[in-house]
């Protein structure tokens, strides 16, 4: 199966410092999602994103497929940013299995 | 849109007791999951339907796990006899489009702990 691996594992950062979290994959995928895994252990979605950039808020990403990764930025980074971050990537082609990486866990200190 | 949603959210049980754990996939949706999440083992795909129909049971860990999906609109994960080792958190996500990977949507999860 596709391995999935996230650096770093874990991150401390001063609130309004940036921070890019990366996502390599084994494979070709055509299905790539980020989430926010809050310290109530809500997992939100963050971004669907196979290919291409994609920005919300203080928040983008940026998956190059040709090269097997996905990069996450926070930017302005504020407490409630904490939490693990995971991506979860499967071949899709109509096969929904995804493998989610072990996470990066982001603590925001005021 | 309510979300997925899942019951109970904690459960505290004996070993060797059964339990049941439930879900609610988003209205529409025609694939639902579902995954278990530890400290050892971080999320693990359990199972997948689409339509109701089971798709890939690979991850399920031994015969004393099952599931069901008897409607579009309800799943069921069922542990029998529970173990200690079986204590963990359990998601049920699911997500829209036949043949088209599209994003999971997860519930809040089910806390099991097996005393």
């Amino acid at each position: 199966g596709i391995q999935v691996e996230q650096s770093p594992p874990d991150l401390i950062l001063q609130e309004g410092a940036n921070s890019t979290l990366r996502c390599n994959f084994s494979d070709s995928v055509n299905n790539l999602q980020w989430f926010h895994q809050n310290p109530w252990g809500q997992l939100i979605n963050l971004f669907y994103i196979p290919s291409g950039t994609k920005q919300n808020g203080r928040l983008s990403a940026t998956t190059v497929a040709t090269e097997r990764y996905s990069l996450l930025y926070i930017s302005s980074s504020q407490t409630t940013d904490s939490g693990v971050y995971f991506c979860a990537v499967g071949p899709g082609g109509g096969y929904q299995k995804v493998t989610f990486g072990t996470g990066t866990k982001l603590q925001v200190i005021p | 849109d309510a979300g997925v949603i899942q019951s109970p959210r904690h459960e505290v049980t004996e070993m060797g007791q059964e339990v049941t754990l439930r879900c609610k996939p988003i209205s529409g949706h025609d694939y639902l999951f579902w995954y278990r999440q530890t400290m050892m083992r971080g999320l693990e795909l359990l199972i997948y339907f689409n339509n109701n129909v089971p798709i890939d049971d690979s991850g399920m860990p031994e015969d004393r796990f099952s599931a069901k999906m008897p409607n579009a609109s309800f799943s069921t994960l069922k542990i029998q006899p529970s173990e200690p080792r079986d204590s963990a958190v359990y998601f049920c996500a699911s997500s829209a489009g036949t043949g088209v990977p599209h994003e999971q949507y997860f519930g809040p999860g089910t806390r099991l702990t097996v005393t």
